[in-house]
């Protein structure tokens, strides 16, 4: 089984609409974190969270919430669904005793909003 | 202006080539610096991480990082076409998050 899982992996949705994005892991890390890539911007910081009761926005967290409903799970919401979050979205681990920058990404969940 | 910047390619190699990857960064504070390999539809995956000036070497990849240019790359040695992929720099920045470059897209052709 994966160590990191995401769901949906595709999912198209319409503008307004308020999705959720789920992440689970079986790593025992505290530290999560989301992400989004667009073509030729590489990866860009929306949440992360360095344990259940610790929430940090990232780079580009508007529009965006998220929950940490225990270790090992991280949701990320979009409120009201716009086009241009249309994205490829990963949820990624790492381990508090180890460097931060061993991140462990999941599969991404590819997202359409028309 | 980005953090992190590499060109996007593609950046087109024979087989057998050495593929050489470029990156710059603005934030003197960066300590650590690493490259992420990403193939297409999946996630990235770490191969290299490097700290210090100089070369890093670990089997057909070698980091190289120079502090003093703000400029780290990446050497494939013996490229295959399985390394056709899309290479990330990512640097890490106040508070350790880890900041990411747009990628490099390389082909390795047979």
């Amino acid at each position: 089984d994966a160590d990191v899982t995401q769901t949906p992996r595709n999912r198209i949705t319409k503008t307004g609409k308020r999705i959720m994005l789920e992440c689970s892991q079986t790593k025992g890390h505290d530290r999560m974190y989301w992400y989004r890539q667009d073509p030729g911007l590489g990866l860009r910081l929306i949440y992360y969270s360095f344990d259940v009761k610790d929430i940090n926005k990232g780079e580009i967290s508007d529009g965006y919430s998220v929950s940490r409903q225990a270790q090992a799970k991280f949701s990320l919401s979009l409120e009201s669904a716009i086009p241009n979050q249309t994205a490829l979205y990963f949820c990624a681990t790492s381990d508090p005793d180890g460097p931060p920058e061993t991140q462990y990404f999941g599969p991404g969940t590819r997202l359409l909003v028309l | 202006q980005k953090e992190v910047e590499q060109n996007s390619g593609p950046l087109s190699v024979p087989e057998g080539a050495i593929a050489s990857l470029n990156c710059t960064y603005s934030d003197r504070g960066s300590q650590s610096f690493f490259w992420y390999r990403q193939y297409s539809g999946k996630s990235p995956e770490l191969i290299m991480s490097i700290y210090s000036n100089g070369d890093k070497e670990d089997g057909r990849f070698t980091a190289q990082l120079n502090k003093a240019s703000q400029y780290v790359s990446l050497l494939i040695r013996d490229s295959q076409p399985s390394d056709s992929a899309t290479y990330l720099c990512a640097s890490n920045n106040a508070g350790n998050m880890l900041t990411f470059g747009g990628g490099t897209r390389l082909m390795v052709k047979p």
